[in-house]
């Protein structure tokens, strides 16, 4: 079964400053990949999904970008923060290449802190 | 456009008895998945269950079953037995198979199960 690592755990960083949030999937390949944002006490936003490699779809434009350098890694990025960016990251994957296959797994997210 | 619309925020229940979360969609399609996800504190997304548009069966997982109504377009959940670690965000979300493999989520509902 797959299991989805993301980097860090925690962060907390400056208005303007740059982002860069790892996310890496083992024991699948060709995955979908997707980045959802998760603002406080509200409900699952997603920002950005991903097919296959360099393949990346934007759902709300904002000052926020993503990345799939591989099969099996998703960066999401930015180059400058704002506060209302601060929030809980959410990577997941489901299983892509035509499988039939419906239901997502989620890594165990990025709290981000914007200050 | 899909839609997921979960009406009640938050709900509390004494700890063994047995709750029910509501759940409502829109969508024009015919064969899709509904799923509950479980985010409890530590953040992390669990399926709870999966239901298939397609089977008139309703989808059961130990304590955890649904009430399917497709023409209502209704898809609540049931927790028999509720424990305490049944206390989290409970997520209704909505999958059509298409060339994105999407989620939708609805808002979610916080359960809290009371000693």
């Amino acid at each position: 079964s797959q299991t989805i690592h993301q980097w860090p755990a925690t962060l907390v960083q400056p208005v303007g400053s740059p982002l860069s949030l790892e996310c890496t999937v083992e024991g699948t390949s060709n995955p979908n990949l997707y980045w959802y944002r998760q603002a406080a006490g509200r409900g699952l936003q997603l920002l950005f999904y991903s097919v296959g490699i360099g393949q990346i779809s934007s759902e709300v434009p904002q000052n926020l970008s993503a990345s799939r350098p591989q099969d099996r890694q998703f960066i999401l990025s930015s180059k400058k923060l704002l506060l209302s960016d601060s929030g809980f990251y959410l990577c997941a994957c489901s299983r892509g290449n035509g499988q039939l296959v419906s239901e997502q797994f989620f890594g165990p997210g990025t709290r981000l802190t914007v200050l | 456009a899909q839609t997921v619309t979960q009406s009640q925020p938050e709900m509390s229940v004494q700890e063994a008895e047995t709750v029910t979360l509501s759940c409502t969609y829109d969508t024009s399609e015919n064969n899709y998945y509904l799923f509950w996800y479980k985010q409890p504190p530590s953040r992390q997304m669990i399926l709870v269950i999966r239901q298939e548009a397609y089977k008139q069966q309703n989808a059961t997982e130990n304590r955890f079953s649904v009430n399917f109504q497709k023409a209502a377009k209704s898809f609540s959940l049931k927790i028999s037995d509720s424990q305490l670690g049944d206390t989290a965000m409970y997520f209704c979300a909505f999958f059509r198979r298409d060339r994105d493999d999407k989620i939708i989520f609805g808002k979610g509902t916080r359960l809290h199960i009371l000693p």
